[in-house]
């Protein structure tokens, strides 16, 4: 059965200290991978697209790799505006988003 | 990109009622599709709203419980009907255009009590 795995569920980091997210796929042919950010209570904001292994995308803090079996969302030097849950997505079909339950990323000051 | 908005942002709401939640577009779009949210959950995919005919509704969501219209490409409607708690939720319009990327709406927070 497809399915998208993030890890970790949360993570806590100090501010400037360097992490990065994971989100595993096992969804056959992949059509592309989706991050999004959500903050409590909005709806998801998108992030990034990528289509196939090797590719990289980066926005201010934030790159997002993609190997044949997982993506990664790196986040450098992050600040506390950084706090959010994390999103990523395949899509099953030429629409049908399946989402990861989300990696809860919280920046301390 | 794609501009959505919803509309209520927030509803509390008494057991049986049903609510209308409205997601307008700013630019024509083909594809629209509603999403429920539960407390701590990821998304869901409720059904994709067609254009001129009749929704598609992903397993475990029914017509009756959820209707859908789409009078044209910028604008749907997602009604709940005869609610229950456990319809408390964050529902969300999303929308894709020429590319393959979905954008959403800021999401409707719904309680029933």
């Amino acid at each position: 059965e497809d399915q998208v795995t993030q890890s970790p569920e949360a993570l806590r980091l100090q501010e400037g200290e360097s992490s990065s997210l994971n989100c595993s796929y096992t969804v056959s042919g992949l059509r592309g991978l989706f991050w999004y950010r959500q903050d409590p209570g909005k709806g998801p904001e998108f992030l990034f697209t990528l289509y196939s292994a090797g590719e990289e995308k980066e926005k201010e803090r934030l790159k997002a790799t993609l190997t044949k079996k997982e993506s990664f969302l790196h986040i450098t030097a992050p600040k506390p505006e950084d706090s959010a849950t994390y999103l990523c997505a395949v899509p099953l079909n030429d629409y049908k988003l399946s989402f990861g339950a989300g990696t809860t990323v919280t920046v301390r000051a | 990109s794609a501009v959505i908005s919803q509309k209520p942002s927030r509803d509390i709401c008494q057991r049986g009622t049903s609510l209308t939640i409205q997601c307008q577009v700013d630019s024509q779009v083909t594809m629209m599709f509603w999403y429920r949210q539960q407390p701590g959950q990821s998304l869901t995919l409720i059904a994709t709203a067609n254009q001129g005919s009749e929704a598609t509704y992903e397993s475990g969501f029914v017509i009756d419980k959820f209707p859908i219209s789409r009078p044209n490409l910028t604008f749907s409607t997602l009604t709940v009907s005869n609610m229950s708690p456990e319809d408390s939720s964050i529902y969300l319009c999303s929308a894709q255009g020429s590319t393959d990327t979905q954008y959403f709406g800021p999401g409707t927070r719904l309680t029933v009590l």
